[in-house]
């Protein structure tokens, strides 16, 4: 069964350093998505992505962040100086379609991010 | 604002039991709610979602229920076992994202 993959799984880095998440999504889906989980919170949204330009982002989405779809095949989130406050797990989702209809979306294992 | 939330943090229950897990939303217009599990260090997994036009739907061992006059979503496993233990999220379908809520932990005693 087509699965999303990411990569690392687990990453850590330094405040204020540059951190690239990686993901490989189901490779017939067109919508993108990145989500993150501070532990024991609930998962938050933080960006869609279509056609090469974001759909939707929000608040958490700041100047900071970053996505990319470098190639047929990767899709990732850049955060350019990260914070303590951005350690978290970090899920990449993908969907066959996308809004204003509703189709399911597959996740990721998720990257575990600690900065410290 | 938009939010989806869970009445109880945990819940535990034998195995051989059903199980039944609660959500409360506020959005009334979202369009579809989902049913997530999440083991431990692993992505969400999806279980299964309704529509806003029904009220119920069965799965596999499970089935939703949605009641949108009181804003309520539940998820009930039945002859819940072992290998049920996890987080359970319900989350709402707003125009592409998902919102999820705070998560349910369910422990399945043998």
């Amino acid at each position: 069964e087509p699965e999303v993959t990411q990569t690392p799984s687990h990453q850590v880095t330094q405040m204020g350093q540059e951190v690239i998440l990686r993901c490989v999504p189901i490779s017939n889906h067109l919508y993108f998505y990145w989500y993150r989980q501070i532990l024991g919170q609930k998962v938050e949204f933080l960006v869609s992505f279509y056609n090469n330009e974001i759909s939707e982002k929000s608040e958490i989405f700041d100047d900071q962040f970053s996505v990319e779809r470098p190639d047929g095949s990767n899709f990732t989130l850049k955060i350019r100086s990260t914070k303590l406050e951005d350690s978290a797990m970090y899920f990449c989702a993908s969907s066959e379609g996308g809004q204003p209809r509703y189709y399911e979306q597959y996740f990721g294992p998720g990257t575990r991010l600690t900065v410290t | 604002g938009e939010s989806v939330g869970l009445h109880l943090p945990t819940l535990s229950v034998q195995e051989g039991d059903n199980s039944i897990i609660n959500c409360a939303y506020s959005n009334s217009a979202s369009d579809y709610f989902i049913w997530y599990k999440q083991e431990s260090g692993k992505g969400p997994q999806f279980i299964i979602d309704i529509r806003s036009n029904m009220d119920k739907r069965q799965g596999q061992r499970v089935t939703v229920l949605l009641n949108k006059t009181v804003k309520h979503l539940s998820l009930q496993i039945a002859a819940t076992q072992p290998g049920d233990s996890a987080v359970y999220f319900c989350a709402e379908s707003g125009l592409g994202k998902l919102i999820f809520g705070q998560g349910t932990e369910l422990s399945v005693k043998p």
